[in-house]
C-alpha cells in the first residue's frame, strides 16, 4: 500500500521548544516537500529536496530546518524561532519525471501553541 | 509569494449546475495543475496540463490554458454534493523546480 505517512495528525509545541514532523513516503520519489497552510489559505512552500542530501529552501523557510539522509524519509522541526507556528502542515513527494510532475500529499499535520 | 491566484474565492451552487473556478499566474511554466482539497485532509491530484496543450478533459473536469494571459479555467459539469471541497491551481516554473500553489477557490454543492 504505497502512500506518504505523516505523523503526528496533532502536535502542540510550547514557548520556546523545537518539534519535529515526520514524513515517510514508499513511492520510491526523488522529490520531498514541505507546505505550510494557514486557516483559508492556500500552500506556502517552506523547504524541498530533489535528492537524498540535498535540499533547499522554499519561500517561508525562516524559523524552520530539514533533513534528507533517506530517500524515504523528509522531517521537518519547527523551531523556537518560528514565533507563530499554529499551522496545518503538508508533506508531499513526487517522481519529477516529465508525465510524473504531479504531488502527492500526505494527510497533515496539524500544530498549535499551548 | 504564491505564483496562482483563484476566482472565485468562494462558490455555492446547486448539484447539477456547472461550477467554474479560474486562475492566474505570473510567470512562464511547464505546466499547471489542479488539486482538490476536503476540510482538514491532504490534497488529492486532479489534473495537469502542459504549456503547450490549450484544454484537457477528465470525467466531468475541464480545464483549460491560455499562456497569452496567463490563465487557466477549471469546469466542473454536473455538480454533486460530493465536490465540495478547496480547489487549488499549481504552477510549475518554466526551468524551476519549484511547485506553487494558489490561495484557492471553496466550493460548495448545495443538495
Amino acid at each position: 500500500d504505497g502512500g506518504i505517512t505523516q505523523s503526528p495528525k496533532y502536535l502542540f509545541r510550547k514557548e520556546g521548544q523545537n518539534v519535529t514532523l515526520s514524513c515517510e513516503q514508499n513511492l520510491n520519489h526523488d522529490a520531498m516537500y514541505w507546505y505550510r497552510q494557514d486557516p483559508g489559505q492556500g500552500l506556502r512552500l517552506i523547504y524541498y529536496s530533489q535528492i537524498v542530501n540535498d535540499f533547499q529552501k522554499g519561500d517561508i523557510a525562516e524559523g524552520y530546518s530539514v533533513s534528507r539522509e533517506k530517500k524515504e524519509s523528509f522531517p521537518l522541526t519547527v523551531t523556537s524561532a518560528q514565533k507563530n507556528p499554529t499551522a496545518f502542515y503538508l508533506c508531499a513527494s513526487s517522481s519529477r519525471q516529465t508525465g510524473h510532475e504531479k504531488l502527492f500529499f500526505g494527510s497533515g499535520t496539524q500544530l498549535s501553541v499551548l | 509569494s504564491q505564483q496562482g491566484e483563484e476566482d472565485p474565492q468562494a462558490l455555492s451552487i446547486q448539484e447539477g449546475e456547472n461550477a467554474t473556478m479560474n486562475c492566474s499566474y505570473k510567470t512562464s511554466i511547464n505546466n499547471l495543475q489542479w488539486y482538490r482539497q476536503n476540510s482538514g485532509r491532504g490534497l488529492v491530484h486532479l489534473i495537469l496540463i502542459r504549456s503547450n496543450e490549450r484544454e484537457k478533459h477528465s470525467g466531468r473536469l475541464r480545464v483549460t490554458l491560455d499562456t497569452s494571459k496567463k490563465s487557466s479555467s477549471l469546469l466542473i459539469t454536473a455538480s454533486r454534493a460530493a465536490d465540495t471541497a478547496s480547489y487549488f491551481c499549481a504552477t510549475d516554473k518554466a526551468g524551476g523546480f519549484k511547485t506553487i500553489f494558489g490561495a484557492g477557490t471553496r466550493l460548495f454543492v448545495k443538495a
